[in-house]
């Protein structure tokens, strides 16, 4: 069946660095590829997202670049915030149903 | 714009006991209304997805006697957990679609719903 898979599960990364998150998804037919950030017990929020007729998209610190041919897309986050630090999920849709990965756990060291 | 809520925000109830969780899209015609679970540091898990007026489809492994629902609006969707077990236990999340995203599936979350099944 359709998956997605996301690396690493855990990331520390020091305050200023950058981090990135890689997915690789299964279903060729995937075309929207969305990211969220998660904070605990709350809703999942969109951050960023491409679809597949773009390669890269950046909002400020945040990137997400997309190789369609190899089925991988990456969250870049540069100059990390201690406010970084929480739960990233990567998610493909083809249609209408997302398959969300697995996600990453990242901290932000100050 | 594009706002999804659910009430309650957290439940808890006795085994045996059935639960419903209500989702509604504040400011848009949800066509589409989505349920996930979430596990303790684990990803969303989609259940089901439901079309208003329809029945809703479920993914495979979730038991569609036990999670009801029912989407009898272009704003509001139910789950309802039936005969509650403390494995039931979990977050549960919907999303919502419909013609106002920037794409056409994009989906719009709820806040949550904690439950616990004591």
């Amino acid at each position: 069946g359709e998956n997605v898979e996301q690396h690493p599960s855990t990331l520390s990364v020091q305050e200023g660095d950058s981090a990135v998150i890689k997915c690789t998804y299964s279903d060729s037919a995937s075309n929207y590829f969305p990211w969220y950030k998660q904070e605990l017990g709350k809703r999942p929020q969109l951050i960023i997202d491409i679809r597949s007729n773009v390669g890269e998209k950046k909002d400020q610190r945040i990137a997400v670049t997309l190789n369609k041919t190899a089925k991988h897309f990456s969250l870049h986050i540069t100059e990390t915030q201690p406010e970084d630090s929480a739960v990233y999920f990567c998610a493909a849709a083809g249609t209408y149903k997302y398959i969300f990965g697995t996600g990453t756990r990242l901290k932000v060291l100050a | 714009g594009a706002v999804v809520s659910q009430h309650p925000s957290w439940v808890i109830c006795k085994s045996g006991t059935s639960v419903k969780i209500e989702c509604r899209s504040l400011d848009f015609q949800a066509t589409t209304m989505f349920w996930y679970r979430q596990f303790p540091k684990q990803s969303l898990m989609l259940m089901a997805t439901s079309n208003e007026g329809s029945k809703a489809t479920y993914e495979q492994g979730v038991e569609k006697d036990k999670f009801l629902i029912n989407h009898a609006s272009l704003t509001l969707s139910t789950l309802t957990v039936t005969s509650a077990h403390p494995e039931d236990s979990s977050f549960y999340i919907c999303s919502a679609s419909g013609t106002s995203g920037r794409v056409s599936y994009e989906q719009y979350f709820g806040p949550g719903t904690r439950l616990t099944v004591t």
